[in-house]
């Protein structure tokens, strides 16, 4: 279990730029997440697949933003024209399975500062 | 939709001490899962403890435990014996028929030694 991966860990870039960012959920994990964490709250979900379909999307991402996760193991995430409100914690999870509700793991995060 | 509410933004507890730390939640489902994560300083969110909802018998792992009262919708967690390593962030989550997990806004533990 090498745990969820994520790259890269800072991402600093100027306003109106685009960034991708990657998760590798744990190997035998079927589940993937994307959560947003702004300073001093707590994780916001983004979306959520399951092997590579997209499942759920919050009204927060925007049409600037999107997720794939095109063979059912690492996702992208790929935020355009970034905006100074796009700053924060950019975290991936991924769980196990069919069965609802089991534990989601997270990785360490990439962190997006915006210019 | 869900709503998970932490009201102690922050505390702390001496060394080899106890505390216990809140959390609400508002909820329309009946069948749930709760959660309690903690999130080191630079560090990854790790699974501290889980409660399925259907469950009277309140979680227990090692040093740290649930009260878990779901008529008030309430899920603190208990910390015994506090360690320098318990000092974190946590926060408390819900998870329903969605899969998303639903956060608090956390609360920020200082261990005094």
């Amino acid at each position: 279990d090498t745990g969820v991966s994520q790259n890269p860990r800072h991402k600093i870039t100027k306003r109106g730029q685009n960034v991708t960012f990657r998760c590798d959920p744990i190997s035998e994990h079927n589940r993937l997440y994307w959560y947003r964490q702004t300073l001093g709250q707590g994780p916001e979900f983004l979306t959520y697949f399951q092997n590579e379909a997209q499942l759920e999307k919050s009204r927060l991402l925007s049409d600037r933003f999107s997720a794939e996760r095109p063979k059912g193991s690492f996702s992208t995430l790929e935020i355009q024209r970034t905006e100074q409100g796009d700053s924060a914690m950019y975290l991936c999870a991924s769980s196990l399975g069919e069965v609802s509700n089991q534990p989601q793991h997270f990785g360490d995060g990439t962190r997006l500062s915006i210019l | 939709a869900q709503t998970v509410t932490q009201s102690q933004p922050e505390m702390s507890v001496q060394e080899a001490e106890t505390v216990t730390l809140s959390c609400t939640y508002d909820t329309s489902e009946s069948d749930y899962y709760l959660f309690w994560y903690k999130q080191p300083p630079s560090r990854q969110m790790i699974l501290v403890i889980r409660q399925e909802a259907y469950k009277q018998q309140n979680a227990t792992e090692n040093r740290f435990s649930v009260n878990f009262q779901k008529a008030a919708k309430s899920f603190s967690l208990k910390i015994s014996d506090s360690q320098l390593g318990d000092a974190a962030m946590y926060f408390c989550a819900h998870q329903g028929g969605s899969e998303k997990l639903v956060f608090g806004k956390g609360t920020k533990l200082t261990v005094n030694p």
